[in-house]
């Protein structure tokens, strides 16, 4: 399979917990995004890289909240001492510059 | 406010009718696209377009760049067409997506 791909689809976790997603983008796609989507609701931006660079970040990312790219391919997003109000499905999406943008399946996030 | 408007938030209708759904956005943008999205699925792209008309299959998409505004059709609709389509585009100047909060189709067999 050559498209985006999540991990984990799902996660339980405890409220206080820290998680990590991981994204493994199209390999030659240099952006990736990650968003997060809520029940009934559109994708809200969380921030992107181009190649290993994060070029912008939305005010929604706490300083709970932290994503890498360190070389350029896989990223991974981060989330410490969860909260309740962090559940939702965490999106990760890859492109060209200016290019058709690709989807992954999603990683669910349950905060108890 | 979003920078991203869809109209209709839902939608259903009967197979076989002509379906559009309206997206207009506030920003000046370099591309727009028209994404779906399953129940509990991934969201697919459909189409990106800058300009004019796209065609694929049964699904026709229109931007008109003066009004900020574009249109996906479906024609001859099916049940398997029931989804959230959702509209996003990338402003000329930035380089994110911003996304529309989607229409949700159900198509009644």
């Amino acid at each position: 399979d050559t498209g985006v791909s999540q991990d984990p689809r799902h996660k339980i976790t405890k409220r206080g917990q820290n998680v990590t997603f991981r994204c493994d983008p199209i390999s030659e796609h240099n952006r990736l995004y990650w968003y997060r989507q809520t029940l009934g609701q559109g994708p809200e931006f969380l921030t992107y890289f181009q190649n290993e660079a994060q070029l912008e970040k939305s005010r929604l990312l706490s300083d709970r909240f932290s994503a890498e790219r360190p070389k350029g391919s896989f990223s991974t997003l981060e989330i410490q001492r969860t909260e309740q109000g962090d559940s939702a499905m965490y999106l990760c999406a890859s492109s060209l510059v200016q290019g058709e943008l690709f989807f992954g399946e999603g990683s669910r996030l349950t905060v108890l | 406010k979003n920078e991203v408007e869809q109209s209709p938030q839902n939608l259903t209708a009967q197979e076989g009718e002509f379906i559009t759904i309206n997206c207009s956005y506030s920003v000046g943008i370099s591309a727009l696209h028209w994404l779906q999205q399953h129940p509990g699925g991934g969201i697919v792209s459909l189409f990106m377009l800058s300009s004019g008309k796209k065609k694929h299959g049964r699904l026709i998409a229109t931007i008109n760049i003066q009004e900020k505004h574009s249109s996906l059709h479906i024609t001859a609709s099916h049940p398997r067409d029931s989804a959230v389509y959702i509209c996003a585009v990338i402003p000329g100047t930035g380089n994110q997506f911003y996304f529309g909060t989607g229409t949700s189709l159900t198509v009644i067999p």
